[in-house]
């Protein structure tokens, strides 16, 4: 079974600096996705970034990008320029061949004024 | 573009009731997927289906039960509900059967609150 861990239950931010979320997995599945979901206080589940495991390029979503280290198992998640709509719990999910989710415990982010 | 759609978005039941939690997918997705996300909690995957059939199953309670119809939206039945069920359901919806594996797109959820 797959396990993901995010060590960091809250983080904070000023406006308009950089912050990066950790994120671990460990699976014995060779190929897999990675992907980062923002849930405001709305709760709805937004797409931030996606990453696939075959890809040894990271992905970037303008002010998102990630660092993937498939050795070390680790998906990081770092937002520049971060905005107060940044506000908002990040999950760290993985998706195997059985294609369903499974997520970390969030790290709650917010960005200060 | 269309977006996942779940009905109701609140529901309120007592103990012992039964409830029905709906989901529309996007249009030519082929896989939907349920999750429950308890207050506090990260999403815990429920079930999946794959073409109409159940696909996967998690931690789901056998007092749970779903389906996928013929035109691809899918229920979600509880019955004896319990104050513990009380949660944030999701819905989400990929492609997976064309070979090109899409992100699941997730609904806005239905609110349960069981008192």
């Amino acid at each position: 079974a797959q396990t993901v861990t995010q060590s960091q239950p809250e983080m904070s931010v000023q406006e308009a600096e950089t912050v990066t979320l950790s994120c671990t997995y460990d699976t014995s599945e060779s190929n897999y996705y990675l992907f980062w979901y923002k849930q405001p206080p709305s709760r709805q589940m937004i797409l931030v970034i996606r990453q696939e495991a075959y890809k040894q390029q990271n992905a970037t979503e303008n002010r998102f990008s990630v660092n993937f280290q498939k050795a070390a198992k680790s998906f990081s998640l770092k937002i520049s320029d971060s905005q107060l709509g940044d506000t908002a719990m990040y999950f760290c999910a993985f998706e195997g061949s059985n294609y369903k989710l499974t997520f970390g415990k969030g790290t709650l982010l917010t960005v200060n004024p | 573009a269309a977006g996942v759609i779940q009905s109701p978005r609140h529901l309120i039941k007592e103990k012992r009731e039964t409830a029905t939690l709906k989901c529309y997918p996007i249009p030519r997705h082929d896989t939907v997927y349920w999750y429950q996300q308890g207050p506090g909690q990260d999403p815990q995957f429920l079930i999946s289906f794959y073409e109409k059939m159940q696909s996967d199953k998690g931690s789901i309670p056998d007092r749970f039960s779903a389906q996928q119809f013929s035109d691809y939206h899918s229920e979600l039945n509880m019955s004896s509900l319990e104050l513990g069920d009380s949660a944030l359901y999701f819905c989400a919806s990929s492609s997976t059967g064309t070979g090109l594996n899409t992100e699941a797109f997730f609904g806005q959820g239905t609110r349960l609150t069981v008192v």
